[in-house]
């Protein structure tokens, strides 16, 4: 069974400095891997997602990620956050249909 | 509808009752996917429905869980005797064939917060 880990569970930054949230998978077989966001007193939304082709994967607000083969990770970076980047992040990998969800990161950006 | 929508958005029972929530999904969408959240946890996968293909069951974690989808639409999750340890939100998800393709991705409900006493 394939699944992630997330290494931090939570991660505090000032505003405007670069943050990286980390996630490493555990699979040897080709992986679809997804970054959600969920805002405080809001439901998950997708940020962005790794199938194949460019390892480097962006979303609109400004996040990347990163799919490293040799490292099994895809981390999450940001080169300067904004206080409304304040939520929790979770790494999921593909597996049979479903999505399989780390434990998550809290992201909280002080002024 | 435009998003997904789950009822209640807040549930509270005592211990031992059933419970049953709904989830409507985005119109359209034939995957379904019910996951459960507790308190300062990750997502915990619960069951999957992709079309007419008999349900993947796989993270439901007792009998006293259960859930149905009528074709294509709305699907409920029952819980029953509930216990203390159930409390959590109980999320609801779509998407349009699977995870599978390029585009596809989970479109998210609001949840509904369960508290059971």
């Amino acid at each position: 069974a394939q699944s992630v880990t997330q290494l931090d569970s939570q991660v505090p930054v000032f505003e405007e400095a670069p943050v990286e949230l980390r996630c490493n998978y555990s699979s040897s077989v080709s992986v679809y891997l997804f970054w959600y966001v969920q805002y405080p007193n809001q439901g998950l939304q997708f940020l962005l997602k790794y199938l194949s082709g460019s390892t480097l994967v962006k979303s609109i607000n400004g996040f990347e990620a990163e799919f490293n083969k040799s490292q099994t990770s895809f981390h999450l970076r940001k080169p300067s956050v904004h206080i409304s980047d304040t939520a929790e992040y979770f790494c999921a990998v593909y597996q049979g249909g479903k999505l399989i969800f780390g434990q998550g990161t809290e992201l909280s950006v002080k002024p | 509808g435009a998003g997904v929508s789950q009822s209640p958005s807040n549930k509270v029972t005592e211990k031992g009752k059933d419970v049953e929530l709904r989830c409507d999904p985005i119109s359209g969408h034939t995957a379904l996917y019910w996951y459960r959240q507790r308190l300062g946890q990750g997502l915990e996968f619960l069951i999957y429905f992709q079309g007419n293909s008999a349900p993947d069951k796989s993270g439901l974690p007792s009998d006293r869980f259960s859930a149905e989808r009528t074709g294509e639409s709305v699907s409920t999750l029952t819980i029953q005797r509930t216990q203390q340890e159930d409390s959590a939100v109980y999320l609801c998800a779509s998407s349009l064939w699977g995870l599978g393709g390029p585009n596809e991705k989970l479109f998210f409900g609001s949840g509904t917060q369960l508290s059971v006493l």
